[in-house]
């Protein structure tokens, strides 16, 4: 099956920073999507970005399919930033396949 | 828009119990995936309903069973419980017309003792 790695494992930054999150893939998708996980275990969608880059406020990602590799960027960090971002992809409409996860601390 | 709901949130059950965990899809959603996360891991797929039929499944025993009802609703069944159930179970509704992006409901936190 598909594997996915993200790094770095975990990230601690202070408030205002920019961060890139990196997420790999080993296969060809054409389903990746962003999650940011919250302390109460809730998956919130960030971009669904198969390929090419998006925008979302302070948020921006970028998958480059043909190299199997995406980044979230998260630029002037809040606190309100911080837990664990997934990404996850697929190919078709069946199990999404999920990396390990970067936790990311902001500390003000 | 109503979003994914998932119930109970919480739910506490000791060893070789049955317990059954519930999902009601976002509306105009006809597919319904299920995943488990342990503690300190990603979400791992168990299985995905639509229209009424099991549609793929993950590496998980038999004893997890599900049902999809006609308004797309689902039902995770898991049998004879063991501590390594503890778990987020997660449910995640898409729509098979509409793309692919799934949307994913709170949870229920499983602890088996």
């Amino acid at each position: 099956g598909i594997q996915v790695e993200q790094s770095p494992p975990d990230l601690i930054l202070q408030e205002g920073a920019n961060s890139t999150l990196r997420c790999n893939f080993s296969d060809s998708v054409n389903n990746l999507q962003w999650f940011h996980q919250n302390p109460w275990g809730q998956l919130i969608n960030l971009f669904y970005i198969p390929s090419g880059t998006k925008q979302n406020g302070r948020l921006s990602a970028t998958t480059v399919a043909t190299e199997r590799y995406s980044l979230l960027y998260i630029s002037s960090s809040q606190t309100t930033d911080s837990g664990v971002y997934f990404c996850a992809v697929n190919f078709g409409n069946e199990k999404l396949t999920f990396g390990t996860g970067t936790r990311l601390t902001i500390i003000p | 828009e109503t979003g994914v709901t998932q119930s109970p949130t919480h739910l506490i059950k000791t060893r070789g119990q049955q317990v059954t965990l519930r999902c009601s899809s976002q509306s105009g959603h006809n597919t319904v995936s299920w995943y488990q996360q342990a503690l300190g891991q990603g979400p791992q797929f168990i299985f995905q309903y639509y229209r009424e039929e099991e549609n793929g499944r993950g590496n998980f025993p038999p004893r997890f069973s599900g049902l999809q009802f006609p308004n797309y609703s689902s039902e995770l069944n898991v049998n004879a419980l063991e501590l390594d159930d503890s778990a987020l179970y997660l449910c995640a509704s898409s729509s098979r017309d509409r793309g692919k992006t799934q949307y994913f409901g709170p949870g229920t936190r499983l602890l088996v003792l």
